[in-house]
């Protein structure tokens, strides 16, 4: 059984499509996060969702769209892609707010050529 | 805002070596966590730490956090070679709630 699940696994495409990465989480979960990780490990939040509702919105640019259908599910969609959005997406989430160890996805290898 | 500054960058050693990767937070935290992200995969959640001065042990993983919450570390005695990848740290500051800072992130490689 896996806890949190991504998809695509890898994701190339060419710059100005859109594209949508998927999450979704079986561990009855409230909170779930995007994160962005750069080609130098370094872990950049993105959003943050609890039970479908947004409550951290970093400064992203509007290309990025996160939508939470339910509180299992947290989607991920970019329009016009640029070269400089070439990362590792991982999601994650964890059991309330303000405690508890984040789980996370496998991640998604974004390819912007 | 929060920052969490995480060193070394990198940290080569030789199998049998120690390692240790220093955290410091510019606020006070109210908890911080410890995440392993072999290379190749995602983080993995190691362990939390709450009180002032605790310690926690993982078997060879020792876990410290700092009298003022600002600070902790974490020291791998005798390292081996599936003790690879990226170590970070990420704190929550008192005052923001939910909210988790990473770390850079130290990369470990172990010389068999």
């Amino acid at each position: 059984d896996t806890a949190v699940s991504q998809t695509p696994k890898y994701l190339v495409t060419q710059m100005g499509n859109d594209k949508s990465i998927k999450c979704e989480q079986n561990l009855g979960h409230d909170t779930m996060y995007w994160y962005k990780q750069d080609s130098k490990k370094f872990l950049k939040i993105m959003f943050s969702y609890n039970n479908k509702e947004l409550i951290i919105n970093e400064t992203v640019p509007n290309r990025f769209s996160p939508k939470s259908p339910d509180k299992a599910h947290l989607n991920l969609h970019i329009n016009s892609l640029e070269l400089g959005d070439s990362a590792v997406y991982f999601c994650a989430s964890s059991p309330i707010q303000a405690a508890g160890g984040y789980t996370f996805g496998s991640g998604t290898r974004l390819t912007v050529v | 805002g929060q920052q969490v500054m995480q060193i070394p960058q990198y940290q080569h050693v030789q199998e049998g070596e120690d390692f240790t990767t220093y955290c410091n937070s510019s606020t006070t935290l109210s908890n911080i966590q410890w995440y392993k992200q072999r290379p190749g995969g995602h983080p993995v959640f190691l362990i939390q730490l709450v009180k002032s001065g605790e310690v926690k042990k993982q078997k060879r993983l020792t876990f410290q956090f700092g009298e003022a919450k600002k600070n902790s570390s974490l020291h791998i005695t005798a390292t081996q070679t599936t003790d690879v990848g990226t170590y970070f740290c990420a704190g929550r500051q008192e005052t923001s709630g939910s909210r988790l800072t990473f770390g850079e992130g130290t990369q470990l490689t172990v010389n068999p």
